[in-house]
C-alpha cells in the first residue's frame, strides 16, 4: 500500500529553521517526483516545486525560489522541505505528494501526505 | 505562466441535484487537466485525471470534460458526502510543475 506520512505539527518563531519531512512507502521512492503544496489557513492550494529523489533534481515555482529548499534522502525514503528562516506568513499547512505518470503521458497527484501544520509566531 | 480560473468560487446544491464547476486556462493545456476534492482539515483526493479520466475507486457520478482552455467536472447526483472543495490542476508534461485554480467551494443548501 502507498503511504506518505508527513512529520508532525510544528510550532515555530519568525527567524528560526525548520525541516519537515514526508515518508514514502510501499513503492519505489526514487522512480516518482515527489510534489510540495502549500495551503494557508482559509485558502486554497499552492503549487511550491517538486523533487525527483533519484537526482534530488528540485525544481521551485516563482514565488517559493529562494524561499524554500526540497531535499531527499534515498536510504530512508523520505523527502524534505526546509526553511533557514521562517516567517510569520509562512503559516500553513504543507503538504507532500507523489506524482504519477500514467501511459499516456499524464501527470497527477495520485497519493498526498496527510499534511503538516506550521505555525510560525512573530 | 498558466493561469486556471475556476467558476464559481461557491455553489450551493441539494443533495440529488446536478452540479458543475468550470476551470478555464490561460492558454490551450490540451487535456492535461486533474481534479482534486478536499474536504475540511483532510488532503485532497484526487478524482479526475486527463480531463476526463476518472480516478480508480471514484464514484461513477463524477465526471469531466473538456480540452484546450475549457474544462468541466460534473457531479450527476449530489450525495451528502459530495460537499467539500474542488480544485482543479495543470501539470505540466516535463518538470511536472503544476498549476492549481483557486477552488470552489460546494455548500448544502
Amino acid at each position: 500500500e502507498v503511504q506518505l506520512v508527513q512529520s508532525g505539527a510544528e510550532v515555530k518563531k519568525s527567524g528560526e529553521s525548520l525541516k519537515i519531512s514526508c515518508k514514502a512507502s510501499g513503492y519505489s521512492f526514487t522512480n516518482y517526483w515527489i510534489a510540495w503544496v502549500r495551503q494557508m489557513p482559509g485558502k486554497g492550494l499552492e503549487s511550491m516545486g517538486i523533487i525527483y529523489p533519484s537526482d534530488s533534481d528540485a525544481r521551485y515555482s516563482p514565488s517559493f525560489q529562494g524561499q524554500v529548499t526540497f531535499s531527499a534522502d534515498e536510504s530512508i525514503n523520505t523527502a524534505y522541505l526546509q526553511w533557514s528562516s521562517l516567517k510569520a506568513s509562512d503559516t500553513a499547512t504543507y503538504y507532500c505528494a507523489r506524482l504519477f505518470y500514467d501511459s499516456s503521458g499524464h501527470y497527477m497527484c495520485d497519493y498526498w501526505g496527510q499534511g503538516t501544520l506550521v505555525t510560525v509566531s512573530s | 505562466d498558466i493561469q486556471l480560473t475556476q467558476s464559481p468560487s461557491f455553489l450551493s446544491a441539494s443533495v440529488g441535484d446536478r452540479v458543475t464547476i468550470t476551470c478555464r486556462a490561460s492558454q490551450d493545456i490540451s487535456n492535461y487537466l486533474a481534479w482534486y476534492q478536499q474536504k475540511s482539515g483532510k488532503a485532497p483526493k484526487l478524482l479526475i485525471y486527463a480531463a476526463s479520466s476518472l480516478q480508480r475507486g471514484v464514484p461513477s457520478r463524477f465526471s469531466g470534460s473538456g480540452s484546450g482552455r475549457e474544462f468541466t467536472l460534473t457531479i450527476s447526483s449530489l450525495q451528502p458526502e459530495d460537499f467539500a472543495t474542488y480544485y482543479c490542476q495543470h501539470l505540466e508534461t516535463y518538470p511536472p510543475k503544476s498549476t492549481f485554480g483557486q477552488g470552489t467551494k460546494l455548500e448544502i443548501k
